[in-house]
């Protein structure tokens, strides 16, 4: 069973701001890791699929990037924004299963 | 919009009770998915399926009952459900049952034991 640790639990930033959060993974058997976005009241949406070690993915203002050897991802947002406010779960695939095993997430919050 | 539909979007049933859950994709996927979300706990995996055959049943209690009729339409049906079953449930589905693949949710049924 993999233990998937996501850091910081939940983050308050201004309008404007920078700022990353971590999604750490035991890096035996690694095959996939994906990344989600989940706004209140919606459904969780794919940001990024990432299987190799040294991806960098990108969407905009927001990207990721890919540590397998360590098990580690880290996902950024530059220049945070009031519609960036949700929150962010990281979930690598359990072995060869296509079984993805969520963190509790990283709940940001954007001031205007 | 995401091409997963759910419903219903809140259900509130007592303990004797029989209900499903449905779900349906417009998007043409081979793989469909039911999650678990408890209060304060991450999202749990509860079933798969793949090409309407179920591909991964992760240690769910019987009392909860998943049937996917076609690759469109997947259904979770309830009955003598616990108080401590009140979660969301999310479905979700993907083009193949692959590891590479995102997946795409519905906006889940909040389903309250009383």
């Amino acid at each position: 069973i993999l233990n998937v640790e996501q850091s910081p639990q939940s983050l308050h930033v201004q309008e404007g701001d920078s700022t990353n959060f971590t999604c750490s993974f035991p890096s035996s058997n690694f095959y996939a890791l994906h990344w989600y976005r989940w706004e209140t009241a919606k459904s969780p949406e794919a940001l990024f699929v990432m299987t190799l070690n040294g991806d960098e993915k990108k969407k905009g203002r927001i990207s990721a990037t890919l540590n397998t050897k360590e098990g580690y991802s880290y996902l950024y947002i530059k220049g945070s924004q009031p519609e960036d406010s949700a929150t962010y779960l990281c979930a690598p695939v359990a072995g060869n299963t296509g079984k993805l095993i969520f963190g509790q997430g990283t709940t940001l919050q954007v001031k205007p | 919009e995401t091409g997963v539909t759910q419903t219903p979007r809140h259900l509130v049933m007592g303990m004797t009770n029989k209900k499903s859950l449905k779900c349906e994709q417009h998007l043409g996927h081979n793989a469909m998915y039911w999650y678990k979300q408890s209060a304060k706990k991450p999202l749990e995996l509860m079933f798969v399926y793949s090409l309407e055959e179920r591909v991964e049943n992760n240690s769910v209690p019987s009392r909860f009952s998943p049937e996917c009729p076609n690759s469109s339409h997947l259904f979770l049906h309830l009955h003598t459900l616990q108080p401590e079953d009140s979660a969301l449930y999310l479905c979700a589905s993907s083009p193949t049952f692959a590891l590479y693949y995102e997946q795409y949710f519905g906006p889940g049924t909040r389903l309250t034991v009383t």
